[in-house]
């Protein structure tokens, strides 16, 4: 079953603009991470965030964390057109778990 | 490093056929995940294994699939016999587990099974 629900589905903007994804969650989690989806090719892990967390930053990237909320957003700034792809949150349990549920993502398409 | 290698990379294949997907993990990662991708329920868990040994496999949609891990560094996944619902792609992905649940996942680039 899906865990993580990102928001929206599909999302398009200029080059140079800012995009911004949201993840909610159901249960309780011990970490979220962002995977990235060219198309045809395996998911890229981004960033990972534990739920003692708050905020993190990694280059262009920054997500925060809603522990009391269940939800993530993933911000990625100034875009570029390389950015172009599927961009999906997972989540994984208590301590000792090593599944990773998926979202279905969040289609980015970044126009030059 | 070469990353996590699956092959191949596209399979047709009709209906009652017998379909043997296969992995390389990276050397060194002792986790090994099967993931399927399809637009309608996106990425699902099949099974994965810790050190060659299956650990959670309730993930398989049913008898007509089985994964092995005869060794450290080759997985395959089985679907025998085929059925058109099984058209996806399949992903394989490895991790270590050094960082314990914190370790990301490397995933392969997938092959994509079309069943006619």
């Amino acid at each position: 079953s899906q865990q993580g629900e990102e928001d929206p589905q599909a999302l398009s903007i200029q080059e140079g603009e800012n995009a911004t994804m949201n993840c909610s969650y159901k249960t309780s989690i011990n970490n979220l991470q962002w995977y990235r989806q060219n198309s045809g090719r395996g998911l890229v892990h981004l960033i990972l965030i534990r739920s003692n967390e708050r905020e993190k930053h990694s280059g262009r990237l920054r997500v925060t964390l809603d522990t009391s909320k269940k939800s993530s957003s993933l911000l990625i700034t100034a875009s570029r057109a390389a950015d172009t792809a599927s961009y999906f949150c997972a989540t994984r349990g208590g301590a000792g778990s090593y599944q990773l549920t998926f979202g279905k993502g969040t289609k980015l398409s970044v126009i030059p | 490093d070469a990353g996590v290698i699956q092959s191949p990379r596209h399979e047709v294949t009709e209906m009652g056929q017998e379909v043997t997907l296969r992995c390389k993990p990276i050397s060194g990662h002792d986790y090994l995940f099967w993931y399927r991708q399809t637009m309608m329920r996106g990425l699902e868990l099949l099974i994965y294994f810790n050190n060659n040994v299956p650990i959670d496999d309730s993930g398989m949609p049913e008898d007509r699939f089985s994964a092995k891990m005869p060794n450290a560094s080759f997985s395959t996944l089985k679907i025998q016999p085929s059925e058109p619902r099984d058209s996806a792609v399949y992903f394989c992905a490895s991790s270590l587990r050094g960082s314990g649940s914190y370790s990301p996942l490397h995933f392969g680039n997938g092959t994509r099974l079309t069943v006619t």
